[in-house]
């Protein structure tokens, strides 16, 4: 079975932090997500990464960094976490750049409280 | 504009009834996979079936089964003998063109509530 795992199910930060969200998947994939899950606004796209070193912009980008040093390792990086940012954070990953019909594979979630 | 609208934030249904849940998507691309997933309160992501933009007939998976009407950009998720285990909320996805780089892109979801 695919597992992603993610560092911790629940995370309390002050304003100002850095904060660091770790993603590990043990597939051998190629693909890897970044999601922020807020109600009503469903999961939006942080960031993403098809390869090592590669990073990929998604829709609300604006204060976060990632960070892909080996291939089953994504982080997300808040330089200065906010309140705003406090939300659920998803990470996924897929296995096939090639294969449209490839899903994508979830970890359970960080619930992240910027105080 | 929104690619992926889902109308319904909730609905009801009774245990062993069958449930219809609504998803209308906008692409112009004419290659496309469209993907369910289902979350429940744990809050795991748990993938439950594809229809490809390409695929003749409407994909199955047990008791889950997909109305997809391509001319109406419509892939609605269909549910038989709903069971309490289903109450959770539901997404519906779309990854356009013909790459599986292409991260997919959610609805807002719809959380079902199955009554005994």
């Amino acid at each position: 079975d695919v597992k992603v795992t993610q560092s911790s199910r629940y995370l309390v930060k002050r304003t100002g932090e850095k904060v660091f969200l770790e993603c590990v998947q043990d597939m051998d994939h190629e693909n890897m997500f970044w999601y922020r899950q807020d109600p009503g606004l469903g999961l939006r796209l942080i960031y993403f990464s098809y390869d090592v070193k590669m990073k990929e912009k998604g829709d609300i980008p604006e204060g976060y960094s990632v960070s892909r040093e080996k291939k089953e390792r994504f982080s997300l990086i808040l330089e200065s976490a906010s309140t705003n940012q406090t939300s659920m954070y998803l990470c996924a990953s897929s296995l096939t750049p090639g294969m449209r019909t490839d899903t994508q594979y979830f970890g359970p979630g960080t619930r992240l409280t910027v105080l | 504009a929104q690619k992926i609208t889902q109308t319904q934030p909730g609905m009801f249904v009774q245990e062993k009834e069958a449930v219809t849940l609504d998803c209308t998507y906008d692409t112009s691309d004419p290659s496309y996979g469209l993907f369910w997933y289902k979350q429940p309160s744990s809050g795991e992501m748990i993938f439950l079936i594809y229809q490809g933009s390409y695929d003749q007939q409407n994909a199955t998976e047990g008791r889950y089964s997909l109305n997809f009407q391509k001319a109406r950009k419509s892939a609605n998720l269909v549910i038989s003998a709903s069971q309490l285990g289903d109450s959770a909320m539901y997404f519906c996805a779309m990854r356009e063109g013909k790459s599986g780089n292409t991260p997919l892109v959610f609805g807002k979801g719809t959380r079902l509530s199955v009554i005994a």
